[in-house]
């Protein structure tokens, strides 16, 4: 089955610089790779995702990049605020499979 | 609206009280979904429903007991739960099951068995 790997489980960035989070998947049929943030005490927020289709996606301050031959993809974070401060989740899936969770990455954005 | 709402937001019960969760979505979503979340850990799969019919059990124990009265709204059930049960459980729906369809989670039941 799919395992999703995720570095690095902490990261600690000052405000207004650039953070950056990566993760691998095994199963090379895997096509859709969603990305979550989760607050404390709150569920997991979908923020971005990109399918196999695609190299680059990018929503205001987050993009995701997706190397189907390498098989890894990352979400960068530009110009970090201290709202970004939270746990993100990377996932993969393939066709009538579950979500696969990468373990987290818990972000915090010192001021 | 991209809103799944889940009730309780926090629930105490005993090892021998029985209890139900609730979870609500109005998105036309067919497919809906029970994680388990223990602290610092990723969400674990429990169980699918696609088109109001159980889909996956990933291996749940009988305790939990899912059920999915229509296709809005989702229940867990729980009863004679032990205290490694506790944990944050999230209600997920999405359009379709598979496919890679965008799956929104609810904010959970914080669950605490005493």
């Amino acid at each position: 089955g799919e395992n999703v790997e995720q570095h690095p489980s902490t990261l600690s960035v000052q405000e207004g610089d650039s953070a950056v989070i990566k993760c691998t998947y095994s199963d090379s049929a895997s096509n859709y790779f969603p990305w979550y943030k989760q607050e404390l005490g709150k569920g997991p927020q979908l923020i971005i995702d990109i399918r196999s289709n695609v190299g680059e996606k990018k929503d205001q301050r987050i993009a995701v990049t997706l190397n189907k031959t390498a098989k890894h993809f990352s979400l960068h974070i530009t110009e970090t605020q201290p709202e970004d401060s939270a746990v993100y989740f990377c996932a993969a899936s393939e066709g009538n499979t579950p979500l696969v969770f990468g373990k987290g990455t818990r972000l915090s954005v010192i001021a | 609206d991209t809103e799944v709402t889940q009730t309780p937001k926090h629930l105490v019960m005993g090892m021998t009280n029985k209890k139900s969760l609730k979870c609500e979505q109005h998105m036309g979503h067919r497919a809906m979904y029970w994680y388990k979340q223990k602290a610092k850990k990723p969400p674990e799969l429990m169980f699918v429903y696609s088109y109001e019919k159980l889909s996956i059990n990933e291996s749940v124990p009988s305790r939990f007991s899912p059920e999915c009265p229509n296709s809005s709204l989702l229940n867990l059930h729980l009863h004679a739960l032990q205290p490694e049960d506790s944990a944050l459980y999230l209600c997920a729906s999405s359009q379709g099951w598979g496919g890679g369809t965008e799956a929104f989670f609810g904010q959970g039941t914080r669950l605490t068995v005493v």
